[in-house]
């Protein structure tokens, strides 16, 4: 069954320090889709980074990276030098074949940057 | 580009009234994809479309709930009668392709409260 798992309901976190957020995924497809999503209070669904399950390199967009380690099937967010704009909610999801490339969603991780 | 563009943003109503709900994707976007997002069941899929065609609706919830796309710029959801069980943020997304490197578009959602 294809799913995934992000073990941390909530966190809390200094400014200006990094942040790992875990996600961990199950699928047995070996063509897939890896995604992340920031939600703020505001609202919306923001479109953060993607790694593709072939990708050798690890992705990055600006202050986010995505810790893609295949055989531990996990794709952990990092976000560098965080800031206060960066407290919201953050979703894991994947896109495989087998789901009809439906996006499959984590519960997300609530962030809270102090200052 | 505008962006995936959703109204209203916010709608209250009573129940037993009709609701519908708006959605113009990324203009060449050929996938649209409606979702409600509640603190109970966090965020799930109702039904997408793939060049104007509705795929898979196998996430609406019960007859109450219509989708059309009558082009490829416009897309309605519809809910008939209205009950207070469906207050939710319903987003619409959009993306370019169907296959597991296609991220997905939001809009701002439309806060929907049925009294």
């Amino acid at each position: 069954a294809q799913k995934i798992t992000q073990t941390q309901p909530g966190m809390f976190v200094q400014e200006k320090e990094a942040v790992t957020l875990d996600c961990t995924y199950d699928t047995s497809d070996q063509s897939y889709g890896l995604f992340w999503y920031k939600q703020p209070s505001s609202g919306e669904m923001i479109f953060l980074i993607y790694q593709g399950s072939y990708d050798e390199q690890n992705a990055t967009e600006g202050r986010y990276s995505l810790n893609f380690q295949k055989a531990r099937k996990s794709a952990n967010l990092v976000i560098s030098a965080s800031q206060l704009g960066d407290s919201a909610m953050y979703f894991c999801a994947m896109r495989v074949v087998d789901s009809n490339y439906q996006l499959i969603w984590g519960a997300g991780t609530k962030l809270i940057i102090k200052p | 580009d505008a962006g995936v563009i959703q109204s209203p943003r916010h709608e209250v109503t009573e129940m037993g009234q009709e609701v519908t709900l708006r959605c113009k994707p990324i203009s060449g976007h050929d996938y649209l994809f409606w979702y409600r997002q509640t603190m109970m069941r966090g965020l799930e899929l109702l039904i997408y479309f793939n060049n104007n065609v509705p795929i898979d609706d196998s996430g609406m919830p019960e007859d109450r709930f219509s989708a059309k796309m009558p082009n490829a710029s416009f897309s309605t959801l519809k809910i008939q009668p209205s009950e207070p069980r469906d207050s939710a943020v319903y987003f619409c997304a959009s993306s370019l392709g169907g296959g597991t490197i296609y991220e997905q578009y939001f809009g701002p959602g439309t806060r929907l409260t049925v009294t």
